[in-house]
């Protein structure tokens, strides 16, 4: 099974629906962050979340919103999406535990496509 | 204005050979530096790193090698295989901020037979 699964994969929306997309980790990591690629610009960060009481702006956070619901859950919403949202959206956790410098691992991907 | 920069879109290199990967790098406060490989429909996965006290780390048929003072690092996959043919993240991040990963637009290395 995987450790970071993100649902939906692929989601068609219209301008100016709310839409939410959720990832789950059983890695037991306590840091996860929400990143948009597009092409050519390779991932950007737009939130991301140390702890379950702890929520932080990245590079591009404007239109985006979050909810922590709990260690393992971290989803991300587009309150009113807009057609320059079209992207592919990465979720990633990480441990900063023991001293060692942290890696992130990510989910599949949700391809979302604004129209 | 970028600060972890892939030059490189894409490069094909043909299968044994040497695969040669490049970054350059501005923020003179990055200390961590990621090397993530993507396959098409999945999420990056973590490749090989160094930290900025050593100039060269290697495993296995992966090497990446860090010089400072130019702020480029490079990724060295020998032999290369089929199986490398994927899209190349390089990332850095200062010990100030270690969780916040930047992440340069990918490089897409095709291995021809």
């Amino acid at each position: 099974d995987a450790d970071v699964t993100q649902t939906p994969r692929n989601r068609i929306t219209k301008t100016g629906k709310r839409i939410m997309l959720e990832c789950s980790q059983t890695k037991g990591h306590d840091r996860m962050y929400w990143y948009r690629q597009d092409p050519g610009l390779g991932l950007q960060l737009i939130y991301y979340s140390f702890d379950v009481k702890d929520i932080n702006k990245g590079e591009i956070s404007d239109g985006y919103s979050v909810s922590r619901q709990a260690q393992a859950k971290f989803s991300l919403s587009l309150e009113s999406a807009i057609p320059n949202q079209t992207a592919l959206y990465f979720c990633a956790t990480s441990d900063p535990g023991q001293g060692k410098k942290e890696t992130q691992y990510f989910g599949p991907g949700t391809r979302l496509l604004v129209l | 204005d970028q600060q972890v920069k892939q030059n490189s879109p894409s490069l094909s290199v043909q299968e044994g050979r040497i695969s040669i990967l490049n970054c350059d790098y501005t923020n003179s406060m990055f200390d961590y530096f990621l090397w993530y490989k993507k396959y098409p429909a999945e999420g990056p996965t973590f490749l090989i790193s160094i930290s900025s006290i050593k100039d060269k780390n290697e495993d296995g048929r992966f090497t990446v090698f860090l010089n400072k003072s130019a702020k480029h690092l490079s990724l060295h996959i020998v032999p290369s295989q089929p199986g490398d043919s994927a899209v190349y993240f390089c990332a850095a991040s200062a010990y100030s901020s270690a969780s916040k990963i930047i992440f340069g637009s990918g490089t897409r290395l095709s291995i021809r037979p």
